[in-house]
């Protein structure tokens, strides 16, 4: 079956232009995440999707920085004026359960490898 | 915030050795979770374990979770170059999120 893709898989883009990054989700699951994970580091939470709603977005490194999941079913990260401490690549993730989250089994796509330059 | 460390960092053996790695933190976490991240991939969930003391096996993995659910080992049986990857322990930082460690990067020579 289908898993979590995520679009474009590397992106480039010059400091201070605005990027979106797209992730589908496995079709029925109603949460989904967004992580960031720099080079040497594990995955960083940004946000969190219940359905269409923005449940928490404590994450989000500055307002720079924005998602939205409008019909619960595709999301779209979008970061505004890049800048060079934002390169790392974006992982997004699904889950069909709604329960606390270190019983919830999250399925990751290949995440978007972003640089800045 | 509750943080996670996990060691080694980096370890290099050769096919058919032993190995352990570690997860450790000074929270107490409800359950912590295993994954393995092959490049250019994302993690994918190798267990969760959910009760101090537990072990659960997959293969030649065996998972254990400390007794006071603050620490959480892998150990990995005559590893293959196939075993090779990043290694991330996480826990719930809250009800919305997952906490990551930086992971064990693990290659096994053929």
């Amino acid at each position: 079956g289908a898993g979590v893709s995520q679009s474009p898989r590397y992106k480039v883009a010059k400091r201070g232009q605005d990027v979106a990054l797209r992730c589908d989700p496995i079709s029925g699951h109603v949460s989904l995440f967004w992580y960031q994970q720099a080079l040497g580091q594990g995955p960083e939470f940004l946000t969190y999707f219940q359905n269409e709603a923005q449940l928490d977005k404590s994450g989000l490194p500055s307002d720079r920085f924005f998602a939205e999941r409008p019909e619960g079913s595709v999301s779209t990260l979008k970061i505004q004026r890049t800048q060079q401490e934002d390169s790392a690549v974006y992982l997004c993730a699904s889950s069909p359960s709604l329960g606390l989250a270190g019983h919830r089994e999250q399925y990751f796509g290949p995440g978007t490898r972003l640089t800045v330059t | 915030t509750q943080l996670l460390e996990q060691s080694p960092q980096f370890l290099s053996i050769q096919e058919g050795e032993n190995l352990t790695v570690y997860c450790n933190s000074s929270s107490v976490f409800s359950s912590l979770q295993w994954y393995r991240q092959e490049p250019g991939e994302g993690p994918v969930l190798l267990v969760t374990v959910v009760t101090g003391g537990e072990v659960k096996k997959l293969k030649r993995l065996t998972f254990q979770f400390g007794d006071a659910r603050k620490d959480s080992s892998l150990h990995i049986t005559a590893a293959q170059p196939g075993d090779t990857g990043l290694y991330l322990c996480a826990g719930p930082n809250n009800n919305n999120d997952m906490r990551f460690g930086a992971g064990t990067r693990l290659t096994v020579k053929p």
